[in-house]
């Protein structure tokens, strides 16, 4: 595609349920990232793949976090049990090699909002 | 922390000055990268400079690196209502990015 693409835009959600973010990478991009967003705040890393695998998932707050790229495109980030404080915006980034010299490019975020 | 600092953390200027946002980073990065966002939502893709880089040009962009000080520059120049927004750096030291906390710019028409 054009650019990463992430669904839902918006989603509201009872504490205690599970949600499924997805991010479509731009096409052939090797390396996608995740990161969380909370207002007034910069960008949180939370996990990054290098094709399958998730190659740094240090990010992640705890174990009801969880994100696969089962064929190394598509990327799901899976919450558990959520709670009020996982209210935020879901950022997902592509880019076509890790690191070095290469541009992160960003989709426009799921705003996850726990009620 | 790699996180470093943004400075400053607001910023309002009239229409048709200068811009200069600053980020300050702790231990060697590979790369920098400036965004821009707003109403909270994508982070668009501005410009990228490498450690070998001192400085980088994109329209009325110009990114300056100094890894001495280990600090990068973000100037705008001629502003317009139009750029206002949150400006962030995020600095790589391998494989993720770290973001500061950004500045946020107004630009009063």
């Amino acid at each position: 595609g054009a650019g990463v693409s992430q669904t839902p835009s918006n989603k509201v959600t009872e504490k205690g349920k599970y949600v499924e973010l997805r991010c479509d990478p731009i096409s052939g991009h090797t390396a996608l990232y995740w990161y969380r967003q909370s207002l007034g705040q910069g960008p949180e890393f939370l996990i990054y793949f290098q094709g399958t695998g998730a190659a740094d998932d240090s990010g992640l707050p705890n174990d009801r976090f969880f994100a696969v790229r089962p064929e190394g495109s598509v990327s799901t980030l899976k919450i558990q049990r959520t709670e009020r404080g996982d209210s935020a915006v879901y950022l997902c980034a592509s880019s076509s090699a890790a690191g070095l010299g290469t541009e992160a490019f960003f989709g426009q975020g799921t705003r996850l909002t726990v009620v | 922390s790699q996180q470093g600092e943004e400075d400053p953390q607001a910023l309002s200027i009239q229409e048709g000055e200068n811009a200069t946002m600053n980020c300050s980073y702790k231990t060697s990065i590979n790369n920098l990268q400036w965004y821009r966002q707003n109403s909270g939502r994508g982070l668009v893709h501005l410009i990228l400079i490498r450690s070998n880089e001192r400085e980088k040009h994109s329209g009325r962009l110009r990114v300056t690196l100094d890894t001495s000080k280990k600090s990068s520059s973000l100037l705008i120049t001629a502003s317009r209502a139009a750029d206002t927004a949150s400006y962030f750096c995020a600095k790589n030291y391998g494989q993720n990015f770290v973001f500061g906390p950004g500045t946020r710019l107004s630009v009063l028409p």
